[in-house]
């Protein structure tokens, strides 16, 4: 079981608003960033968010990410069937001295 | 354009040894602090363990402290991860990854499969 608490699944249609949330502690999200990456079956994970709701270059705005205490969501607004993937949010543990991912959620577009 | 290559999977029997590569280029390696990130079968990304960007620094996950030993050579824009004692629930994609301090994992590599079975 997974420190960075993620709901397995997630769904909605094209063109709808989903968004992802991901519970952690104080040690991890309570006291530091959050990051979130998009993984596709085959390939490798893409860089979706980070320091939060920081988008890197390429990345469309519809996606955003926002942090509140210990937790955090990723937010994907005019849903496309591209989106269909797994997402992770990864934040560093103090505690721990190591990063951490979360158990990652199922994005599927109906 | 910056890439990252890892090398040096395959199967191996539990108890034994591996070692993954990665060659980077395309970016100045030794500014950056460099990763290893597994997904085993049919499971979620799991972080394996970091090296600081001069080297000085390591850091693993519990289930392989003691097994697992990361290294880099600045000189030759190369990372390494040397696997010993390897167990079943090693098995996995490693991939490696580079960040700078809140930047994120930002750059991949293609990973490598690891199969540990007798």
């Amino acid at each position: 079981q997974s420190v960075l608490t993620q709901p397995p699944s997630a769904s909605g249609t094209p063109g709808q608003r989903v968004t992802i949330s991901c519970s952690g502690s104080s040690s991890n999200i309570g006291s530091g960033y959050v990051y979130w990456y998009q993984k596709l079956p085959g390939t490798a994970p893409k860089l979706l968010i980070y320091k939060n709701n920081q988008r890197p270059s390429g990345v469309p705005d519809r996606f955003s990410g926002s942090k509140s205490g210990t937790s955090a969501s990723l937010a994907i607004s005019g849903l496309r069937s591209e989106d269909e993937a797994d997402y992770y949010c990864s934040a560093w543990d103090g505690s721990l001295t190591g990063w951490l991912f979360g158990g990652g959620t199922k994005l599927t577009v109906l | 354009q910056v890439q990252l290559v890892e090398s040096g999977g395959g199967v191996v029997q539990p108890g034994r040894s591996l070692r993954l590569s990665c060659a980077a280029s395309g970016f100045t390696f030794s500014t950056y602090a460099m990763h290893w990130i597994r997904q085993a079968p049919g499971k979620g990304l799991e972080w394996v363990t970091f090296v600081t960007n001069d080297g000085s620094g390591k850091f693993y996950t519990d289930s392989v402290k003691g097994r697992f030993t990361i290294s880099r050579d600045n000189s030759k824009n190369t990372l390494s991860l040397q696997m010993d004692n390897l167990r079943a629930e090693d098995t996995a994609v490693y991939y490696c990854a580079r960040d700078l301090p809140n930047t994120g994992f930002d750059y991949w590599g293609q990973g490598t499969p690891v199969t540990v079975s007798s």
